[in-house]
């Protein structure tokens, strides 16, 4: 079966410098969430998307921005980096309409930043 | 506000015995509960869920875990474990009238040792 996929599954930044990470989704799945999550830490909700309109908006930053596409699939871009920002990013899909309300997540995109 | 709170960093038990792993939430409304497993460099699966029903609920891997309203509680079982089932788990809640995100739990290592 399909899983969700994320790409660069690595990626390694200077400061200052701009990232952008992408999400495909479960084909069918309406809902896409992005988290962070520092070495050691819980996952921390940044924001979603619920057929291709932002739904929810947690602890991202103003320098990050996201959005949703036609197809579905969903990009996360990261401005202004800081060392802060070195983090797991996990992108999720649900089927919010199904009532299922299980989370599928991507292997995570890696970002270091220098 | 939604919370999760997972009281052990850690828990180690030997393989063949039972393992619980802790979890009390606190939300607005009914809550949608869930146990999540990371393996190391992977993303998070599921595992098991309750949104309404019989109180125990069996998951996957021979995971169980009851809910419990009056002390808001939904801890994680196994009668049995095994080695391959250390891992870091996560507990996770959604309001019923959130249709937004999921908060995670600060997580808990789980080391079964043969």
């Amino acid at each position: 079966a399909a899983g969700v996929i994320q790409s660069p599954r690595h990626l390694i930044k200077e400061k200052r410098e701009t990232a952008t990470l992408k999400c495909y989704p479960i084909p069918r799945h309406d809902t896409v969430y992005w988290y962070q999550q520092g070495p050691g830490q819980d996952p921390q909700f940044l924001i979603s998307f619920y057929e291709k309109m932002q739904s929810d908006k947690g602890s991202i930053p103003d320098r990050f921005s996201a959005q949703q596409f036609s197809d579905y699939h969903s990009e996360l871009n990261m401005s202004s980096l800081e060392l802060g920002d070195s983090a797991l990013y996990f992108c999720a899909s649900s089927l919010e309409a199904s009532g299922a309300n299980v989370l599928t997540f991507g292997a995570g995109s890696r970002l270091t930043v220098l | 506000a939604q919370s999760v709170a997972q009281p052990e960093d850690q828990v180690n038990v030997a393989e063949g015995n039972p393992l619980t792993v802790k979890c009390t939430y606190s939300v607005s409304g009914n809550p949608y509960l869930f146990w999540y497993v990371q393996y190391p460099n992977r993303g998070l699966q599921f595992l098991l869920k309750y949104i309404t029903g019989d109180n125990l609920v069996k998951g996957s891997y021979g995971f169980e875990a009851e809910f419990n309203k009056s002390q808001t509680s939904f801890h994680l079982k196994k009668p049995s474990a095994l080695v391959s089932d250390s891992a870091l788990y996560f507990c996770a809640v959604r309001g019923g009238t959130n249709a937004g995100k999921s908060t995670f739990g600060d997580g808990t290592t789980l080391t079964v040792k043969p």
